[in-house]
C-alpha cells in the first residue's frame, strides 16, 4: 500500500504570497496531522483533521489553515507568508482511531519563503 | 501539558562502541512514549514505543529504550554504533489518559543529531 504522499515536495515563495500543501494519507486512514519543522525547533504540532473536521490546532496564528476532503486527503494553506515560515512541513497519520501513537510521516512539503 | 527534553543537540560516537540518546518527558497522567528517526532530506520514521509492560522496549535496527517512570526517562541505545545510524532522532510523548484533541496529538522533543564515527 502506498504511504503517506505529499505535494508539492519544494516550493518557493516570496513575503506576502499564499501557499497550499497537500497531504493523502495511508488508504483508509481518517486522520491527518500537520506538523511544522523549522530549522532548530524540533516538529511544531499544526492542525489534526479527523473525519473531515478540524478537531485541534496548535499554537499558530489563523493565517495557517486547512482542510480536509470527503476522501481524507488535506490541505495546508498559509497566507501572507512571512519568513519565518520557511520550513519543512510534515503530514502524518495514524493506524486508526485509537491512535496509540504511532504516525505515519510523508517526506514533507519544504517551503522556502524569500 | 505534555512535554519532552533532549538535553543534547549533538552526540557523538564510535562506530562499534554503545550508544545513548537522552530523552525525559513530563505528562499529567500515564505516557505514551515513541523514538522517531529522519535522515536528511526525509520524513520521519517510526523506530520503536512504549505502551506498557517490559520497561525495555526493543525497536528497528538494534535500537532499545528504558523506560524509567521514576525519572520520567525514556533513553534510546544501540549496543554498537553503525556508520549508517547517523541522524536526527526524536522523542515523542502521548498522555495515555488524554482524550481531549490536545492530548491526542504527539508531543516532540528539539531532536537528537547522532553522528557515529568511522
Amino acid at each position: 500500500e502506498a504511504g503517506v504522499t505529499q505535494s508539492p515536495t519544494h516550493l518557493i515563495k516570496t513575503r506576502g504570497q499564499q501557499v497550499t500543501l497537500r497531504c493523502s494519507p495511508i488508504s483508509g486512514h481518517t486522520s491527518v496531522y500537520w506538523y511544522q519543522q523549522a530549522l532548530g525547533l524540533g516538529l511544531q504540532f499544526l492542525l489534526w483533521y479527523d473525519e473531515g473536521e478540524e478537531r485541534n490546532r496548535g499554537n499558530f496564528p489563523p493565517r495557517f489553515s486547512g482542510r480536509q476532503f470527503p476522501n481524507y486527503s488535506s490541505e495546508l494553506n498559509v497566507n501572507a507568508l512571512e519568513l519565518e515560515d520557511s520550513a519543512l512541513y510534515l503530514c502524518a497519520s495514524p493506524p486508526g482511531r485509537a491512535n496509540t501513537g504511532e504516525l505515519f510521516f510523508g517526506e514533507g512539503s519544504r517551503l522556502t519563503v524569500l | 501539558a505534555q512535554s519532552v527534553a533532549q538535553p543534547e543537540d549533538q552526540v557523538n560516537v564510535a562506530e562499534g562502541n554503545p550508544l545513548t540518546v537522552k530523552c525525559t518527558y513530563s505528562v499529567s497522567g500515564n505516557p505514551y512514549l515513541f523514538w522517531y528517526v529522519q535522515y536528511p532530506n526525509r520524513g520521519l520514521q517510526f523506530l520503536l514505543k512504549y505502551i506498557t509492560g517490559d520497561n525495555l522496549v526493543k525497536g528497528s535496527y538494534g535500537f532499545e529504550a528504558e523506560f524509567n517512570k521514576s525519572q520520567t526517562s525514556f533513553h534510546l541505545k544501540k549496543p554498537s554504533a553503525l556508520v549508517s545510524d547517523s541522524a536526527l532522532y526524536f522523542c515523542a510523548v502521548r498522555d495515555k489518559t488524554g482524550s481531549s484533541g490536545s492530548a491526542r496529538q504527539l508531543t516532540f522533543g528539539s531532536g537528537t543529531q547522532l553522528t557515529v564515527l568511522p
